[in-house]
């Protein structure tokens, strides 16, 4: 296990609505990447928060917006949901990403499914 | 744009064998960090094992090691007496950092799919 927790873990939507993901990151990470892993697909970059901003983001539209708290934990918000929204998010958290150690660690995923 | 290519979606190895994953990827860059990644069907992705582009040593992680060709910008997965528990997806990933900036994104590859068989 990497330390990094994500909620929920599953969760059903349907087009038009709005969803909040949560991660938690690794103990002293402070840096937060999300992903979206399409089914059989390797992860694509969202965005990344590094110290409470967005230091970097993905090819997503500005309906994927994020968050990232004092505490570095963080938030992935999709308005609008489409049906290729549907897939599983990844979390990943890193101690500083321009440290020495810049290994992603990830967390467990949510699976979100839009009908 | 980085891209990584895996060019084998599934692969088959015995128990106890040995077995390597081929990754490519394409880049302008000079310093940059190759991962690869391990997702077992509980889908939780795990880190094998890491390579700085600037090292030449190929990385070694116990039963895990890679074979880092900087000028041809390959980057494969060597598995030795391989157990059951390395049934999984493996990513290959590149991770540059962004110019002016100082973040960096993984770029994944399509993945491969390996069955250890009993």
């Amino acid at each position: 296990e990497t330390g990094v927790t994500q909620s929920p873990t599953h969760l059903i939507k349907t087009r038009g609505q709005q969803v909040t993901l949560r991660c938690s990151s690794q103990s002293g990470h402070n840096t937060v990447s999300w992903y979206q892993q399409a089914l059989g697909q390797g992860p694509q970059f969202i965005f990344q928060y590094y110290r409470e901003e967005e230091n970097g983001r993905g090819n997503f539209p500005p309906r994927f917006s994020g968050l990232q708290f004092p505490n570095y934990s963080s938030e992935l918000n999709v308005n609008a949901l489409e049906l290729d929204d549907s897939a599983l998010y990844l979390c990943a958290s890193s101690l500083g990403v321009a440290g020495l150690n810049k290994t992603q660690y990830f967390g467990p995923g949510t699976r979100l499914l839009v009908l | 744009a980085q891209t990584v290519t895996q060019s084998q979606p599934e692969m088959s190895v015995q128990e106890a064998e040995t077995v390597t994953l081929s990754c490519t990827y394409d880049t302008s860059e000079n310093n940059y960090y190759l991962f690869w990644y391990k997702q077992p069907p509980s889908r939780q992705m795990i880190l094998v094992i890491r390579q700085e582009a600037y090292k030449q040593q190929n990385a070694t992680e116990n039963r895990f090691s890679v074979n880092f060709q900087k000028a041809a910008k390959s980057f494969s997965l060597k598995i030795s007496d391989s157990q059951l528990g390395d049934t999984a997806m493996y990513f290959c990933a590149f991770m540059k950092l962004a110019p002016g900036t100082s973040y960096g994104k993984l770029t994944f590859g399509q993945g491969t799919i390996l069955t250890v068989h009993p």
